[in-house]
């Protein structure tokens, strides 16, 4: 089982900051690997795959990047309903797994 | 506009079964892999399972966590999926979601989930 490790568990950042939110796996994923952003009470919301793909109505803010076992996921500038919990997933190999989430809050 | 909605969750005594349903509209859903992932009480998501679309024969795929007690099979002509959960543990207890899936090279992630429907097991 490839394991997905989230670093850190918990963002503070600024509105108009910029946030880097990291994403390793136990081992290579290529760029198989999605982003959900998941907000309290709700479902999670798809944001990027392919590694850096955004998905649809998602805003330029976002984006992705990595390849193999290291990925990132940037939000260049913090907006107000930006502030969730973040996974990664990858699905190059069954199981597919979730990292443990980054929760990006209000400094 | 793709929905999916679930449905089916409650309070249940540990071994005994449910089986959760969830609805699918606004997509064509016998082309598509449909999965269900949950999430336990302030934890972080969990794949559970999913099943693929006809074309590649409804084939199914499980977590080592359910695997022979949990059953995903889908209804193409009433755009439903099920989750029949059976010898339900406490470690079960969680919000459930169901979600279309999209391949993608080798795997696959998923673009349109539900709101989720909770189930509690019981000791």
């Amino acid at each position: 089982e490839i394991v997905m490790t989230q670093s850190p568990a918990t963002l503070s950042v600024s509105p108009g900051e910029r946030a880097a939110l990291s994403c390793r796996a136990s081992q290579s994923v290529s760029s198989v690997l999605a982003w959900y952003q998941q907000k309290p009470g709700q479902a999670p919301r798809l944001l990027i795959y392919g590694a850096s793909t955004r998905a649809t109505g998602i805003p330029a803010r976002f984006s992705g990047s990595g390849s193999g076992t290291e990925f990132t996921l940037t939000i260049s500038s913090l907006q107000s309903e930006d502030f969730a919990v973040y996974y990664c997933q990858q699905y190059n190999s069954w199981p597919l797994t979730f990292g443990g989430g980054t929760k990006v809050e209000s400094k | 506009e793709v929905q999916v909605v679930e449905s089916g969750g409650g309070l249940v005594q540990s071994g005994r079964s449910l089986r959760l349903s969830c609805t699918a509209s606004g997509f064509t859903f016998g082309d598509y892999a449909m999965s269900w992932v949950r999430q336990a009480p302030g934890k972080g998501l969990e794949w559970v399972g999913l099943i693929r679309n006809k074309a590649y024969r409804k084939t199914t795929e499980y977590a080592a966590s359910v695997k022979g007690r949990f059953t995903i099979s889908t209804d193409d002509s009433e755009s439903i999926a099920y989750l029949q959960m059976n010898s339900l543990k406490t470690e079960d207890t969680a919000v459930y979601y169901c979600s279309r899936a999209l391949a993608d090279i080798i795997g696959y992630y998923f673009d349109s989930w539900g709101q989720g429907t909770l189930v509690t097991v019981s000791s």
